[in-house]
């Protein structure tokens, strides 16, 4: 078991630039969920996938984020049209249903928009 | 909307010392769990706590769920330095909704 993986784990980009992250969870586990953290502050969720189905989505998802998990396998989560706000860390997890969804967590993408 | 309030923000204290981190909300949580985090890496698990005055132990570590499943503590016993580092509670919602909502971190430094 290699635990949740993320690349890149630095991404250093000007405003207005896209970007893309990818996160591969552990193998056996159908949930997977993104979350973002600011300086400080705890993580907060961004969005979330059972096997393939995009399930629930946070309103701090704007339009210019979007998030897939083709096959139900990895992730990817792409920001167009960065802005200096878009700066954090980015957290991806995953997670085996059942009766607690105990959620364990990739060691996230630094995000830095100049 | 569910908040989870953490207190301290910050805590120093000296090796060998004992301290507790506390986790409140008004809502109730079907489980409630507690990371640890490191500079620029993701959190850590450290427990799940789901039955609602549940106590579990973890070495030095005490976690207790409180009765109405709407706050927790994470007690140290004799700090070490190597216990430095973020602690963050965590509740999972509910609701079919399965997102965990985070406090905001008590950011222990143990001095040697």
């Amino acid at each position: 078991d290699t635990g949740v993986s993320q690349n890149p784990r630095h991404k250093i980009t000007k405003r207005g630039q896209n970007v893309t992250f990818r996160c591969d969870p552990i193998s056996e586990h159908n949930r997977l969920y993104w979350y973002r953290q600011t300086l400080g502050q705890g993580p907060e969720f961004l969005t979330y996938f059972q096997n393939e189905a995009q399930l629930e989505k946070s309103r701090l998802l704007s339009d210019r984020f979007s998030a897939e998990r083709p096959k139900g396998s990895f992730s990817t989560l792409e920001i167009q049209r960065t802005e200096q706000g878009d700066s954090a860390m980015y957290l991806c997890a995953s997670s085996y249903s059942g009766r607690t969804d105990t959620q364990y967590f990739g060691p996230g993408t630094r995000l830095t928009v100049l | 909307t569910q908040l989870l309030e953490q207190s301290p923000q910050f805590l120093s204290i000296q090796e060998g010392e004992n301290l507790t981190v506390y986790c409140n909300s008004s809502s109730v949580f079907s489980s409630l769990q507690w990371y640890r985090q490191e500079p620029g890496e993701g959190p850590v698990l450290l427990v799940t706590v789901v039955t609602g005055g549940e106590v579990k132990k973890l070495k030095r570590l005490t976690f207790q769920f409180g009765d109405a499943r709407k706050d927790s503590s994470l007690h140290i016993t004799a700090a070490q330095p190597g216990d430095t580092g973020l602690y963050l509670c965590a509740g999972e919602g509910g609701d079919s909704s399965y997102k965990l909502i985070f406090g905001s971190g008590t950011r222990l430094l143990v001095r040697p």
